[in-house]
């Protein structure tokens, strides 16, 4: 069975830092992308990031570009998400989900972690 | 950046009632389309990509149509589980974007 499971969410204060990880298990994860996406309290769904496979190649989304970095570790199916100089806008469930061979759609989801940004 | 506006924000109706819902893009994004189911608490659920086709184990009651700019999700007769909220994404272009939802609520 595919699995997802994020960790390492939180409270922090504004201007501080938190790392996301995400654990994959049931598919080999080296040949899938990997994304990042959040839900902040009562709104949609904000696409953050995505990591290609291999790792070589990332991308964001404007509002987090220059403050967030993804990351893997094949060896450990395992992607991060550093995030820093967080604000409260940042505030939000972060999904981790599994891109399907064709990037961009994501076919299985973690449940969250969620992230609270305040003083 | 690709804006998806979804309409209606809200639609009620009734277990057994068909549904159709509509996502219009911003610019042209070819079939790229993708839509997903989420209810209160969960993770969202991957139902059709690449405009109509179905996702792993989604039911045939699930389809998408569409090109270019303008798509619909069709549930052909609700059922108590689909009561949920439904959102539209595109790959065409980065950064990926999320239509801002539809909830389908019970009548």
């Amino acid at each position: 069975e595919v699995q997802l499971l994020e960790s390492g969410g939180g409270l922090v204060q504004p201007g501080g830092s938190l790392r996301l990880s995400c654990g994959a298990s049931g598919f080999t994860f080296r040949n899938h992308a990997m994304s990042w996406v959040r839900q902040a309290p009562g709104k949609g769904l904000e696409w953050v990031s995505t990591i290609s496979g291999s790792g070589d190649q990332t991308f964001y989304g404007d509002s987090v570009k220059g403050r967030f970095t993804i990351s893997r570790d094949n060896s450990k199916n395992t992607v991060f998400l550093q995030m820093n100089s967080l604000k409260a806008g940042d505030t939000a469930v972060y999904f981790c989900a599994k891109d399907a061979l064709r990037l961009g759609v994501m076919d299985v989801w973690g449940r969250g972690s969620t992230v609270t940004v305040s003083s | 950046e690709i804006v998806l506006t979804q309409s209606p924000a809200t639609l009620s109706l009734s277990p057994g009632d068909r549904a159709t819902l509509s996502c219009r893009a911003s610019q042209i994004i070819n079939t790229y389309l993708a839509w997903y189911q989420q209810k209160p608490g969960q993770a969202p659920r991957l139902l059709i990509y690449d405009e109509s086709n179905r996702a792993t184990g989604i039911p045939d009651r699930f389809s998408g149509s569409g090109s270019g700019t303008d798509f619909t999700l069709t549930i052909s007769s609700l059922e108590p589980e689909d009561f949920a909220v439904y959102y539209c994404q595109q790959r065409h272009n980065w950064p990926w974007t999320f239509g801002q939802g539809t909830k389908v609520e019970i009548k």
